[in-house]
């Protein structure tokens, strides 16, 4: 069991739909980032919320980090083919060493023209 | 670009070779990780360091060694290879370790394939 899990793994809509992808875990974070990834490439910081309830928007893109911080989401609006791509959501446990940051399984999505 | 450089791209060799993997991290950074992507696996946290001393270990296998040197680049060095090593390997950087919610910045990334 992965201590971040994204839902859905994976996700296909059609240009101008909306789509939600979700991150929980059980246990509690000091923040949560969302990342996301090309086909053969790094993952790009897409956004950090680091505090309970926080709610950041960056274009149609919607961040929500849940009122305990054990969970965020990831809210597309309108979504573009543009956005295909994997989502990543990682976090730091509050009790970690350093700054490990601990991934989910990710989400691929695709949109599609 | 997110100013994190990775060498080579690309690396193909057979079981039991060793190879060695470079990283520079983003100028100013003094963390650097290293992760492991493979198709079932996700990303796997490997190492940190943390200007030139080891701060947090994951699932690295005894088999992996790295360091990170003066000038704050690292290197990931992989020895008796296998077929189930083959995989995607990252590097990323941060400015300082300690702030929990500092951000990681990753480079582009090596592909190792272990024939």
């Amino acid at each position: 069991t992965q201590l971040l899990e994204q839902s859905p793994q994976f996700l296909s809509i059609q240009e101008g739909e909306n789509l939600t992808v979700y991150c929980n875990s059980s246990s509690v974070f000091s923040s949560l980032q969302w990342y996301r990834q090309e086909p053969g490439e790094g993952p790009v910081l897409l956004v950090t919320v680091v505090t309970g309830g926080e709610v950041k928007k960056l274009k149609r893109l919607t961040f929500q980090f849940g009122d305990a911080r054990k969970d965020s989401s990831l809210h597309i609006t309108a979504a573009q083919p543009g956005d295909t791509g994997l989502y990543l959501c990682a976090g730091v446990p509050i009790k970690a060493a350093g700054n490990k940051l601990t991934f989910g399984g990710g989400t691929r999505v695709l949109v599609k023209p | 670009d997110s100013g994190v450089t990775q060498t080579p791209k690309h690396l193909i060799t057979a079981t039991g070779q060793r190879v060695t993997l470079r990283c520079s991290p983003r100028s100013g950074d003094l963390s650097v990780y290293w992760y492991q992507q493979s198709l079932d696996q996700g990303l796997q946290f490997l190492i940190q360091y943390y200007n030139g001393e080891e701060r947090a270990k994951g699932n690295i296998l005894e088999r992996f060694s790295a360091q990170q040197f003066p000038d704050l680049h690292s290197e990931l060095n992989l020895s008796s290879l296998e077929l189930g090593d083959s995989a995607l390997y990252f590097c990323a950087s941060s400015v300082v370790s300690g702030r929990v919610w500092n951000e990681q910045f990753f480079g582009p990334g090596t592909r190792l394939t272990v024939l």
